[in-house]
């Protein structure tokens, strides 16, 4: 069974910096991209990263380029999201997402992690 | 990257069939056949129902099919059912070399 468990949120100030974890199982980690969704309170789903099964090629939303570094470690079974320069509308729960292989979708999406970005 | 536009809203009785419409642009829609399509209940995560513009993973119903013409995509749902009341996503890879999602569209079952 697919799981995905992200970890590593909570309360941070504006400015701050703040790294998620994804924790995966039940499949053959790399051999499949990882990325990251995220859902502001209330709102719509919208595409914050994603790192290829080698870990060479990155992608990054127009809102979080330069700011967010991904990163994977086949040894742990676990993508990371370092996030930096945080802002208030950075405030979303974040959901780890297993890659469709070949077929530039999304598989399946973890619970999710609350990161709050407020003075 | 602009987002996909999508009606805030559709509505259908039980057993009709409704089309969620996803607008684009030759950058992302209209560029390659990966648009993706997905359902997400209130407080569940997003639950992938169609991939490549018009397929359907295996565990998904017949009853949830798709098209692409152009730059719009559109999701249509047959014979409605309470189960589908839910929130319906696009979602496109684009030029930019990421992905982009629309604003989403809340289904209502009367």
């Amino acid at each position: 069974e697919v799981q995905v468990v992200e970890s590593g949120g909570g309360w941070v100030q504006p400015g701050g910096s703040l790294r998620l974890s994804c924790s995966a199982s039940g499949f053959t980690f790399s051999a499949c991209a990882m990325h990251w969704v995220r859902q502001a309170p209330g709102k719509g789903l919208e595409y914050v990263s994603g790192i290829n099964d080698n870990g060479r090629t990155t992608h990054y939303g127009d809102s979080v380029e330069g700011r967010f570094v991904i990163s994977r470690d086949d040894s742990r079974s676990t993508v990371y999201l370092q996030m930096s320069g945080l802002r208030g509308d950075d405030t979303a729960v974040y959901h780890c997402v297993k890659d469709l292989p070949g077929k530039y979708s999304f598989e399946y999406f973890g619970q999710g992690i609350l990161v709050t970005v407020s003075s | 990257q602009s987002a996909l536009t999508q009606p805030a809203s559709v509505s259908g009785s039980p057993g009709q069939s409704i089309t969620i419409s996803c607008i684009g642009s030759n950058s992302d829609v209209g560029g390659y056949n990966r648009v993706s399509w997905f359902q997400q209940h209130p407080g569940k995560v997003p639950k992938l129902i169609i991939y490549e513009d018009i397929k359907r993973p295996s565990a998904i119903s017949y009853r949830f099919s798709a098209s692409k013409s152009g730059s719009t995509a559109s999701l249509t749902i047959s014979g409605l059912q309470a189960e589908d009341e839910a929130d319906y996503y696009c979602c496109s890879f684009a030029t930019t070399n990421n992905w982009v999602f629309g604003g989403g569209t809340r289904l209502t079952v009367l």
